[in-house]
């Protein structure tokens, strides 16, 4: 079993739907979770950063951390065609310098 | 702006072949790390270095090795290239111990090996 599970879709949806990404995952001394967006032929950028359980709201995104379920969402509202790229969930136990386990990537596809 | 520069976007490569990839940040940042990127596989990391002349193994670092000389530069070595390291290979950086949330990734190098 893979420490962190992510759908790779890929995900289709119109324009202005509402977009739910989600990972799973298994380390309970994850404490730091991540999402990244990757444009086609591009590195990932990083888009959302929480810390611990609970919420966090940008603009369109925003990330939720459920730590008793092991389980991290990311919700896109008002969804548009430059959304469109693959987003990868990434989490860390803390004070590692950057050592991520990242999920499989979702590929979204918003479609005009 | 902040930048990664890897130097080659693709490279084809022949079974055996002892292959270079480069990685330079311009950010005075400590870390350097490099992954690798597979389908269905997401990221996984390889090697990292917290300084220069430092070096820890990632996850997968068998039929790799790094060096990093210089603090702004951070090498990935495939010493005999096998066709299952034909792969996305992705170099990033960050800054300090303690903000491992803020990794600054290269657009990453495409290799192919025959």
């Amino acid at each position: 079993q893979k420490e962190v599970e992510q759908d790779p879709g890929p995900l289709s949806v119109p324009e202005g739907a509402i977009v739910s990404l989600n990972c799973t995952y298994s380390n309970s001394a994850f404490q730091y979770f991540m999402w990244y967006r990757q444009y086609s032929r591009k590195g990932p950028e990083l888009l959302m950063y929480t810390y611990s359980s609970g919420n966090k709201e940008d603009g369109r995104f925003t990330a939720q951390v459920d730590k008793s379920s092991k389980y991290i969402s990311l919700f896109i509202r008002d969804s548009q065609p430059s959304d469109s790229a693959t987003y990868l969930c990434a989490m860390s136990v803390g004070n590692q310098g950057g050592k991520l386990i990242f999920g499989q990537g979702t590929e979204l596809s918003v479609k005009p | 702006d902040v930048k990664v520069t890897q130097s080659s976007r693709y490279l084809v490569k022949r079974t055996g072949e002892k292959v270079f990839l480069e990685c330079v940040q311009d950010m005075d940042h400590e870390n350097m790390f490099w992954y690798r990127q597979d389908p269905g596989l997401g990221l996984r990391l390889i090697y990292f270095s917290y300084d220069v002349k430092m070096k820890e193994k990632g996850d997968i670092p068998e039929g790799y090795s790094v060096s990093r000389e210089k603090k702004e530069r951070f090498s990935l070595i495939l010493e005999s290239a096998s066709t299952n390291q034909t792969s996305m290979y992705l170099c990033a950086s960050s800054s300090g111990i303690t903000t491992n949330e803020k990794l600054f990734f290269g657009s990453g190098t495409q290799l192919s090996v025959l």
